[in-house]
């Protein structure tokens, strides 16, 4: 298995432009999770979602973020209009809801810089 | 607050050594803890994962403890290696149902030769 796969793995775009972040989970996993990680904060859950719908965004900074899963393959954090404080490393992980005693596979994550 | 805290936040140790990490918490109820290693550029990669009714779990020179009484883990390194440096992530989950993960803050472990 390839593992989680997010794209890209680098981003660098200019303060108030629109920033997609594209996740591809693990075959056969249904909950799907993403992450940002910063110096400051460490790593904070932003949202998941079981089967394809989301379960807890309470982890959204804001408006400026929404997260969606049209399919158990595919999953976009997008950020409109994005801000210099949004610079991070984005993780995306999936797991399986039974037999795995809840494990999670981290992707490589994409790390945002906006200037 | 469901609150999960590191200690130290670094630490430096010469190649060979032995050396252990501390992550005490207060979620509740617990379901479980897990360690996590980040090498620089990477997302975490899953060193140890114990429910509350496990107190030891190796996986090789990595040994994690866990006293659910007194809601407290550790990680030993064993013969520590130049690949071991990396930032070491406890990370706890509650038990209702609850899928959301308490992380913290990790600590930073650099091995010299």
């Amino acid at each position: 298995d390839a593992g989680v796969i997010q794209s890209p793995r680098h981003e660098v775009t200019e303060m108030g432009q629109e920033v997609t972040l594209r996740c591809k989970p693990i075959s056969g996993h249904n909950s799907l999770f993403w992450y940002r990680q910063t110096m400051m904060r460490g790593l904070e859950l932003l949202i998941y979602f079981n089967n394809n719908v989301p379960i807890d965004d309470s982890g959204m900074p804001e408006d400026r973020f929404s997260a969606k899963m049209p399919n158990a393959s595919f999953s976009t954090l997008k950020i409109q209009p994005s801000e210099p404080r949004d610079s991070a490393v984005y993780f995306c992980a999936s797991r399986r809801t039974s037999g795995d005693t809840y494990e999670q596979y981290f992707g490589p994550g994409t790390r945002l810089t906006v200037t | 607050k469901n609150q999960v805290e590191q200690s130290p936040q670094s630490l430096i140790i010469l190649e060979g050594k032995n050396c252990t990490l501390q992550c005490n918490y207060t979620v509740s109820p617990f379901s479980n803890l897990r360690w996590y290693k980040q090498d620089t550029g990477r997302g975490p990669v899953s060193l140890t994962i114990m429910t509350f009714s496990e107190n030891t779990k190796s996986n090789g020179r990595y040994t994690a403890t866990l006293d659910a009484d007194t809601k407290q883990s550790s990680l030993h390194i064993t013969a520590s290696q130049l690949s071991d440096s990396a930032s070491y992530i406890c990370v706890v989950s509650g038990g209702g149902g609850s899928y959301i993960p308490t992380f913290g803050r990790g600590t930073s472990l650099i091995v010299h030769p």
